[in-house]
């Protein structure tokens, strides 16, 4: 079963514009992390953030996450067509003595030229 | 290898086949992970391996799934008499020494299809 729950399932914006992409989840956790996925391929790690961090910066990214309400966003400014892909957020943590990362049902971002 | 690697690519097994799934993970890391994946869903938990160690198999299907890593490194995914349910696309992930604040590394996955 998964853990995250992804808003939107589906997302299309025109190049140029930010694309945000929202996950909650239900348990305590270690992190939280986002991968993206091209179609046919594997998943690529994106961004981490530890539950002790509230806002995190890499290149074009933002993610920020909130354990109050247990949730956490993902930015993408300025998006481009390369970014078309599917994001999927996961959280991790140590469940009696072994890592688990539980992903999210992922949003497909389509960005149009 | 820069990466990790699966084989095969492509795998398509009539049903009450048996099939073995590859993972070659980075050299070094300790973890390994396999996921499934349905089609248009996220990566659903299988198991997970720390060295040659199962220390978390409470993803597995059914007792017709079975995984092994017998030296740390390499490991195999066996499905036994293949049903069509199984068909999905399996994942292989390793993680370096760092712990659960280290990030995964995926494959490209072996699709299974089973007609």
């Amino acid at each position: 079963s998964q853990q995250g729950e992804e808003d939107p399932q589906a997302l299309s914006i025109q190049e140029g514009e930010n694309a945000t992409m929202n996950c909650s989840y239900k348990t305590s956790i270690n992190n939280l992390q986002w991968y993206r996925q091209n179609s046919g391929r594997g998943l690529v790690h994106l961004i981490l953030i530890r539950s002790n961090e509230r806002e995190k910066h890499s290149g074009r990214l933002r993610v920020t996450l909130d354990t109050s309400k247990k949730s956490s966003s993902l930015l993408i400014t300025a998006s481009r067509a390369a970014d078309t892909a599917s994001y999927f957020c996961a959280t991790g943590a140590i469940i009696q003595g072994a890592q688990k990362l539980v992903f999210g049902q992922g949003t497909r971002l389509t960005i149009n030229p | 290898g820069a990466g990790v690697s699966q084989s095969p690519r492509y795998k398509v097994a009539k049903r009450g086949q048996d099939v073995a799934l590859r993972c070659d993970p980075i050299s070094g890391h300790v973890s390994l992970f396999w996921y499934q994946q349905a089609l248009g869903q996220g990566p659903e938990f299988l198991t997970y391996f720390q060295n040659e160690a199962q220390l978390d198999k409470s993803g597995l299907p059914s007792d017709r799934f079975f995984a092994e890593r017998p030296e740390g490194s390499v490991s195999t995914l066996k499905i036994q008499r293949t049903q069509q349910e199984d068909s999905a696309v399996y994942l292989c992930a390793s993680s370096s020494p760092r712990g659960i604040n280290s990030p995964l590394h995926f494959g490209n996955g072996t699709r299974l299809t089973v007609t």
